[in-house]
């Protein structure tokens, strides 16, 4: 079947760790996005990345990076410098085959918890 | 800040009536208009998509497009109880990449 994986379903962070959270895709997307949901919040934009290699910064990159090496792989690490990591994280892809008249589709996310 | 607004509810509609979700954006450039579908504790999951003015149609669900007044909305018919949730409006600039979305409207849709 094809779609977004993410993992894991639910993470513990201690305070000053760094974590890793997983996006897989094999739906053949261009473009990946990571974003953050706080609880009655929409949606805000942490990185997202267009083609294998480069990346840009979101509305609230600070105390994330990214790296995206291969075009179904967006790894997400929240840093020890994120102050105020617990969230719920949701990674998403869209193709660019239409241009900018493409839908994302989200994983079905990760939530972290600071412990 | 490119900024999308909608009514936050809670949005109560009797079951078989249509809900009326309401979405704004300050972006005269936007180009791309989404409604995703939330249930509590998942991930959003993509509706309806417009991109020209006017009426979209698909079942039940009705995208409405007014570039001209920056609005865009989402008619339901026949609501059911299963259609409570919350519905996040998006948005992508024609300067952009990624979707920029609103807060959310949470539906109820009472027996």
């Amino acid at each position: 079947d094809g779609g977004i994986t993410q993992s894991p379903k639910y993470l513990f962070r201690k305070e000053g760790q760094n974590v890793t959270l997983s996006c897989e895709q094999n739906l053949n997307h261009d473009a990946m996005y990571w974003y953050r949901q706080d609880p009655g919040q929409g949606l805000r934009l942490i990185y997202y990345s267009q083609i294998v290699n480069d990346f840009q910064k979101g509305d609230i990159a600070e105390g994330y990076s990214v790296s995206r090496e291969k075009k179904e792989s967006f790894p997400l690490t929240v840093t020890s410098a994120q102050k105020n990591p617990t969230a719920f994280y949701l990674c998403a892809s869209s193709s660019w085959d239409r241009g900018l008249n493409t839908e994302a589709f989200f994983g079905q996310g990760t939530r972290l918890t600071v412990v | 800040q490119k900024e999308v607004e909608q009514n936050s509810g809670p949005l109560s509609v009797p079951e078989g009536a249509i809900a009326s979700l309401n979405c704004t954006y300050s972006d005269r450039v936007s180009q791309s208009f989404f409604w995703y579908r939330q249930y509590s504790g998942k991930s959003p999951e993509l509706i309806m998509s417009i991109y020209s003015n006017g009426d979209k149609e698909d079942g039940r669900f009705t995208a409405q497009l007014n570039k001209a007044s920056q609005y865009v909305s989402l008619l339901i018919r026949d609501s059911q109880p299963s259609d409570s949730a919350t519905y996040l409006c998006a948005v992508r600039s024609n300067s952009g990449y990624a979707l920029n979305f609103g807060k959310g409207t949470s539906l109820l849709v009472t027996p």
